[in-house]
């Protein structure tokens, strides 16, 4: 079945530093590819999609990139701040007939010090 | 516009007792999902719903019903709480658009003791 594998947490930057988290999927077809972020004490909230191949998604200066060459959707920001410390989730809703589900990666805890 | 809303915010359970969580939503989606989030575990499904009056089993449903009466709540039972159902539960919904986001609530925080 369909799966998605984020890199493991948490991870700790300090304030203007350089932020990647890994996601890889395994999925047939061409799934669309999520991120969703979770600030402490609330809902996921969407972040940012993409939903073909080389497509781009970007939002609040974070971006990701589907790859279906290395089923890879990973999450870039250049310069994190404070305010981003929260946990990324990375998540798929298959092509076809179920593409109303989603399937979430474990989640990946982020804290940005100043 | 309140979007997705959750009640209650918060419950302590003793063992064997039951509750229903209620979720509500005011942006006329059609699908509603109830999941479960546990520390390493990410968000897993337990009941979703593709309209009014349809019901169906996600990835963890024992334990759980679920209730789709109206097309804007969506009701997930637990008729007899165990421990092991403690956890912080999301319902979330979505619009039959192609490739719409799905909106979720700001949780249901249940111990169950």
């Amino acid at each position: 079945g369909d799966s998605v594998t984020q890199m493991e947490g948490p991870v700790t930057l300090s304030e203007e530093a350089f932020l990647t988290i890994n996601c890889t999927y395994t999925a047939t077809g061409y799934p669309s590819l999520f991120w969703y972020v979770q600030y402490p004490g609330e809902g996921l909230q969407l972040l940012l999609k993409a939903t073909k191949a080389d497509d781009k998604g970007s939002n609040k200066g974070f971006e990701a990139t589907y790859r279906k060459e290395t089923t890879s959707f990973h999450l870039e920001k250049g310069s994190v701040q404070v305010s981003d410390s929260a946990v990324y989730f990375c998540a798929l809703s298959p092509s076809g007939g179920s593409n109303y589900k989603l399937t979430f990666g474990k989640g990946t805890l982020l804290t940005v010090n100043p | 516009n309140a979007g997705v809303t959750q009640t209650p915010k918060f419950r302590v359970l003793k063992t064997g007792q039951s509750m229903t969580l209620l979720c509500a939503q005011d942006m006329n989606h059609e699908y509603m999902y109830w999941y479960r989030q546990d520390p390493g575990m990410g968000l897993r499904l337990i009941h979703y719903s593709v309209g009014e009056g349809t019901t169906a089993k996600g990835e963890v449903p024992d334990g759980y019903n679920v209730s789709r009466l109206k097309k804007q709540n969506f009701l997930l039972g637990l008729e007899s709480a165990a421990p092991s159902q403690t956890s912080v539960y999301f319902c979330a919904s979505r619009s039959l658009a192609g490739e719409s986001e799905q909106y979720f609530g700001p949780g249901t925080r249940l111990t169950v003791t």
